[in-house]
């Protein structure tokens, strides 16, 4: 079976700063999707980024990127220039490349940003 | 362009009694996910529905739990005889299609407490 391990319950950040939140799975598949949600207090989840398992190279999207680390089976994410803005919960999560479309997700990093 | 909506936004119930908890997907979306998020805790998914198809139901956690999608769009989930240990934030997300790439895009959630 799947599954997603975040390390991390919680990190802190000063603002401007850049902060990594780690996250390992485990899979026997070779065709997945990976992914970074963002979950403010407002409980509304947000698709921060996201990677395609056959692509080597890494995702990136404004002040956010990815570290995917295939065969060490990790993917980190880097928050850039840290924003007061992105104090949040961080979800990792793995999908099967198939049909099958649920989500599987770690327990959380909760992002505290300092000003 | 509205979002996934869910209602109600909260509800508390007595041990015993059954709930019912509705989810607006995105219109156009063919797949529709709900997961139960437990305080301090990732996402678990609960059931899928794709188009026309049978549900996956393979994350309901028992007999008591289950959920229709009518017309390939509302869905309403329904908890029977509740327990405290259901008490937790039910998430309902919809993608335009059931792919391993296809974003999921998230409700607000109906945060469910059970006395």
């Amino acid at each position: 079976a799947q599954t997603v391990t975040q390390s991390q319950p919680e990190m802190s950040v000063q603002e401007a700063e850049t902060v990594t939140l780690s996250c390992t799975y485990d899979t026997s598949e070779s065709d997945y999707y990976l992914f970074w949600y963002k979950q403010p207090p407002s409980r509304q989840m947000i698709l921060v980024i996201r990677q395609e398992a056959y692509k080597q190279q890494n995702a990136t999207e404004n002040r956010f990127s990815v570290n995917f680390q295939k065969a060490a089976k990790s993917f980190s994410l880097k928050i850039s220039d840290s924003q007061l803005g992105d104090a949040a919960m961080y979800f990792c999560a793995y999908r099967y490349g198939g049909s099958q479309g649920n989500l599987i997700f770690g327990k959380g990093t909760k992002l505290s940003v300092k000003p | 362009g509205a979002g996934v909506s869910q209602s109600p936004s909260n509800k508390v119930t007595e041990k015993g009694k059954d709930v019912e908890l509705r989810c607006d997907p995105i219109s156009g979306h063919t797949a529709l996910y709900w997961y139960r998020q437990r305080l301090g805790q990732g996402l678990e998914f609960l059931i899928y529905f794709q188009g026309n198809s049978a549900p996956d139901k393979s994350g309901l956690p028992s007999d008591r739990f289950s959920a229709e999608r009518t017309g390939g769009s509302v869905s309403t989930l329904t908890i029977q005889r509740t327990q405290q240990e259901d008490s937790a934030v039910y998430l309902c997300a919809s993608s335009l299609a059931a792919s391993g790439w296809e974003t999921q895009y998230f409700g607000p959630g109906t945060r469910l407490l059970v006395l």
